[in-house]
C-alpha cells in the first residue's frame, strides 16, 4: 500500500527566510513520482514541483526545491525567500508511474508567512 | 499548461435535491478523470476514477448510487450528487490526465464548493 506522511500540521516562517516542509512516503513500487501542491484559501490546487523516483538530481522550480532522499523515503519541499503570498496549505502527493492512476495525498501542512 | 475547468464553482442546494458538477479539460483530451472530496482543513480524498466510455471505479466507502459519475466524452466528466444531505457539503475537485502527456501528470480543476441546507 502507498502512503504519504506530512507530520507538520502548521508551520510559521518569517518573510524572506527559507522554510522546509517535510514529507515521507512509503511504497514498494520502484517507479513513482512525487509532487508538491499549494492550495490557497481559494481552493485551487497549484502544482509546484515534481520528482521522479529515477531522477538523479533534486528538482528545482524557481524558489522551490525538492530535497529527495530516496533511501530515507523523504521528499521535503524547501521554499526559499518566503513571501506573504506563500501562506497556504501545502500537500505532498505520490503516484505510481506504471499504473499512472490515483494520487496519494498527505494530510497537508499549513504555512503562514509572518511579515 | 493544460487547463481543467469546473462548473459551477459554488452551489447551494436544499436537502433532498440533486446537484450536477461538470469537469472539463479545455485544451487536451482526457481518457481518465478523477473526483476528489475535501472537507475543511483536511486532505483530498479520492472518490472515484472516471474513464471515458466506461463505468467509473469507486473507492471503498463511496456510494456509487449517490455519487453518479458520467464520462461521456474525452473532455467532460460529470459528478451528480443525488438526494443531497447536509453531510454531503464539501469541496469537490476533479483532475484529468492528458492523453498526450506524461502518464503520471494530472491537472486539477479549481473545485466546486457544495453547501446543502
Amino acid at each position: 500500500a502507498q502512503k504519504i506522511t506530512q507530520t507538520q500540521p502548521g508551520m510559521f516562517v518569517q518573510e524572506k527566510e527559507a522554510v522546509t516542509l517535510d514529507c515521507t512516503y512509503d511504497t514498494s513500487d520502484p517507479s513513482y513520482g512525487l509532487f508538491w501542491y499549494k492550495q490557497p484559501s481559494s481552493g485551487e490546487m497549484i502544482f509546484l514541483i515534481y520528482q521522479g523516483s529515477y531522477d538523479q538530481q533534486n528538482a528545482t522550480e524557481g524558489r522551490y526545491s525538492l530535497n529527495f532522499q530516496k533511501a530515507r523515503k523523504s521528499a521535503n519541499l524547501v521554499i526559499s525567500a518566503s513571501q506573504l503570498g506563500d501562506s497556504a496549505m501545502y500537500f505532498c502527493a505520490m503516484t505510481l508511474i506504471n499504473t499512472g492512476n490515483q494520487f496519494y495525498f498527505g494530510t497537508g501542512t499549513s504555512l503562514t508567512v509572518i511579515p | 499548461g493544460a487547463v481543467v475547468s469546473q462548473h459551477p464553482s459554488w452551489v447551494i442546494c436544499k436537502s433532498g435535491t440533486s446537484v450536477k458538477i461538470e469537469c472539463r479539460s479545455l485544451d487536451f483530451q482526457a481518457t481518465t478523470m478523477f473526483w476528489y472530496r475535501q472537507f475543511p482543513k483536511q486532505s483530498l480524498m479520492l472518490m472515484a476514477t472516471s474513464n471515458e466510455g466506461s463505468k467509473a471505479t469507486y473507492e471503498q466507502g463511496v456510494e456509487k448510487d449517490k455519487f453518479l459519475i458520467n464520462h461521456a466524452s474525452l473532455t467532460l466528466s460529470t459528478l451528480t450528487v443525488t438526494s443531497a444531505h447536509p453531510e454531503d457539503s464539501s469541496f469537490y475537485i476533479c483532475s484529468a490526465r492528458d492523453l498526450t502527456g506524461r502518464s503520471y501528470e494530472q491537472y486539477f480543476g479549481p473545485g466546486t464548493r457544495l453547501t446543502v441546507t
